[in-house]
């Protein structure tokens, strides 16, 4: 089946702009996170939500990082007022729901350059 | 969840076994033993997971000390498509959906 798709593979924005970042989870997870990877640095975790509602966005940085999923689907993560910082690889990943641990499936990764 | 320590990289010949180490000396009793990879420009996939007994599965072994203070991944077969960065990553039973704490894992060359 589909994995986690993530759209778009690359962004490159100027500082101070505004960029949104698509996940399509696997049909079915109910749980998915947003990780940021930098250069030679293991994913960090930013946020994850369970169904609708974000069930821990303790990892976001500052208030310039927002993330939705509306429908229980679909995520995304939105940045204002992007900064040269800013820029790494924004990864998603699904699971599904419950007490084990379960196993997360990873998008490819988007991609942002803020120069 | 407790720390993991790996070494930064590792180098294997194509078509040899591998094992790639990591200690979490500061385990608890109800820690799994989760390996994720991450190939080149990709994100990160499961690999195995434990908690006491050795595991196989199609991708690789893990071998769990009996302390459970170290663990090793071992691959048996080591192809140019295993070059990756290794992650091993502790959570708790019963974690349910949390969130996975990444180190800096191991990177694998496989030379030819």
């Amino acid at each position: 089946g589909a994995g986690v798709s993530q759209t778009p593979s690359n962004k490159v924005t100027e500082k101070g702009k505004y960029v949104e970042l698509r996940c399509d989870p696997i049909s079915g997870h109910t749980a998915l996170y947003w990780y940021r990877q930098s250069l030679g640095q293991g994913p960090e975790f930013l946020i994850y939500f369970q169904g609708t509602g974000a069930a821990d966005d303790s990892g976001l940085p500052n208030d310039r990082f927002f993330a939705v999923r509306p429908e229980g689907s679909v995520s995304t993560l939105k940045i204002q007022r992007t900064e040269r910082g800013d820029s790494a690889v924004y990864l998603c990943a699904s699971s599904l729901t419950g007490t084990d641990s379960y196993e997360q499936y990873f998008g490819p990764g988007t991609r942002l350059t803020v120069t | 969840d407790a720390k993991t320590t790996q070494p930064n990289s590792m180098e294997s010949n194509e078509e040899e076994p591998v094992h790639l180490p990591c200690n979490h000396s500061t385990i608890s009793g109800t820690d799994y033993i989760h390996w994720y990879r991450q190939l080149p420009s990709q994100g990160p996939e499961y690999v195995i997971h434990g908690l006491t007994s050795n595991v196989n599965n199609r991708m690789a072994s893990l071998a769990i000390a009996e302390d459970r203070k170290s663990s090793t991944l071992i691959l048996h077969r080591a192809t140019l498509r295993d070059a990756a960065v290794y992650y091993c990553i502790l959570r708790g039973r019963g974690s349910g959906n949390t969130p996975l704490v990444f180190g800096k894992g191991t990177r694998l060359s496989v030379i030819a």
